[in-house]
């Protein structure tokens, strides 16, 4: 099966501007995850989705930053203005189904978008 | 809320040398344990996972892990490494009140030919 895809792969802004990366999960799974690498860190989650709604977003900054997963299925993930400190990498994960504790066989990650906010 | 540590950020062993990485964690509940693998420039893999039954769990590349619960840890273990095991690597917990990964703050393991 096809993997998680994300783009870009790549970017650079400067502070203030605005950013948006994409990602298309694995078709037919439910959940969709974003999460923030900053580097030397392990990656931090940022939001959940299940289909298209919001199950946690209790550490993702509402003032710069939003998500949105329409139709359930590609997502977007915006920051606005952006930080320095926003430097980092944008990781997707996927998973089959949205029941807690069912979706443990099943988180595949994509390869992540690097931002450089400079 | 839960949290995972490792205590060891970075390691550097000679090829041949036996490996192993600690991961602690904090639930008091039922979890279930997973190491993953970031080679440079690649996406997290899993290495391996823990949901019950034995507690020392077998992956791929020839790594093992062992759930021991009394004392809330999942070492990763190695008998001899590669140079191609050079990664970083990741513990992660996920409760069974939620569906939520938590990630260590990672090991970076260098394997010098």
């Amino acid at each position: 099966e096809a993997g998680v895809a994300q783009s870009p792969r790549y970017k650079i802004i400067e502070k203030r501007q605005s950013v948006a990366f994409w990602c298309n999960p694995i078709s037919g799974h439910a959940t969709l995850y974003w999460y923030q690498q900053i580097l030397g860190q392990g990656p931090k989650l940022l939001i959940q989705f299940q289909n298209n709604g919001v199950v946690d977003d209790s550490q993702l900054p509402k003032d710069r930053f939003s998500a949105e997963r329409l139709k359930g299925v590609d997502s977007t993930l915006k920051i606005q203005p952006a930080k320095l400190e926003d430097s980092a990498v944008y990781l997707c994960a996927s998973s089959p189904s949205g029941y807690p504790g069912a979706d443990t066989y099943g988180y595949t990650f994509g390869s992540g978008t690097r931002l450089t906010v400079v | 809320a839960q949290s995972v540590s490792q205590h060891n950020h970075h390691v550097i062993l000679s090829e041949a040398a036996s490996l192993e990485l600690g991961c602690n964690y904090s639930y008091g509940g039922t979890v279930n344990l997973f190491w993953y693998v970031q080679y440079p420039g690649q996406h997290l893999q899993l290495l391996l996972k823990y949901f019950s039954g034995d507690p020392l769990v077998k992956g791929i590349k020839g790594f093992e892990a062992e759930f021991i619960k009394s004392k809330f840890s999942f070492n990763l273990r190695k008998p001899s490494v590669q140079w191609s095991d050079t990664a970083e690597y990741f513990c992660a917990v996920v409760n069974n009140a939620g569906n939520m990964l938590t990630f260590g703050g990672g090991t970076r393991l260098m394997v010098k030919p």
